[in-house]
């Protein structure tokens, strides 16, 4: 079975600073894809990167980087220059490869932008 | 439509009534995804539809949720005889493939049985 864990339940940071949300997960896979999602109070859940496992390079979307460290199946979200607009709740999730399988999500990260 | 339609945006029910939740996907998307997020919980994968292969319907917590896809397109999730414990926010999801391409999530039905 593939478990997703998010450690930290509240975070917040000041508006322009750097802050990292951590992700560990555990499976026997080797093939599989990593996502951050964001979900803002619209509930409505938007990705916001993704990784395949067979990448050693880390993904990068503008602002946002991922750590992957497969061996230690860990996943972290860099966000970097903090705005106000990324106040939201992030998952973690984790979806196997080539199974047409569902995603499997961590419990969640709220995260806070402080002005 | 533009994104993943899911009506009604609120729902409020009486313990031991049957509810229908809807969900638009994305027109051409074959994989739709319905989850329920409990408060302060992850997404809890509750059923999932590929085309016209049967459902996985391993999520589902009991025999009171069931769900449908018609033509491919609309999908219903029904619970009967609501509990309590049903209250949570249904989300349902879409793509255009059910292997790894990305899912675009509706807004959700927020559930409250009282």
């Amino acid at each position: 079975a593939q478990t997703v864990t998010q450690s930290q339940p509240e975070m917040s940071v000041q508006e322009a600073e750097t802050v990292t949300l951590s992700c560990t997960y555990d499976t026997s896979e080797n093939n599989y894809y990593l996502f951050w999602y964001k979900q803002p109070p619209s509930r409505q859940m938007i990705l916001v990167i993704r990784q395949e496992a067979y990448k050693q390079q880390n993904a990068t979307e503008n602002r946002f980087s991922v750590n992957f460290q497969k061996a230690a199946k860990s996943f972290s979200l860099k966000i970097s220059d903090s705005q106000l607009g990324d106040t939201a709740m992030y998952f973690c999730a984790f979806m196997k490869q080539n199974t047409g399988n569902q995603f499997y999500f961590g419990t969640g990260t709220s995260l806070t932008v402080i002005p | 439509g533009a994104g993943v339609s899911q009506s009604p945006s609120n729902k409020v029910t009486e313990k031991g009534k049957d509810v229908e939740l809807r969900c638009d996907p994305i027109s051409g998307h074959t994989a739709l995804y319905w989850y329920r997020q409990s408060l302060g919980q992850g997404l809890e994968f509750l059923i999932y539809f590929q085309g016209n292969s049967a459902p996985d319907k391993s999520g589902l917590p009991s025999d009171r949720f069931s769900a449908e896809r018609t033509g491919g397109s609309v999908s219903t999730l029904t619970i009967q005889r609501t509990q309590q414990e049903d209250s949570a926010v249904y989300l349902c999801a879409s793509s255009l493939m059910a292997v790894n391409t990305e899912a675009f999530f509706g807004q959700g039905t927020r559930l409250t049985v009282v």
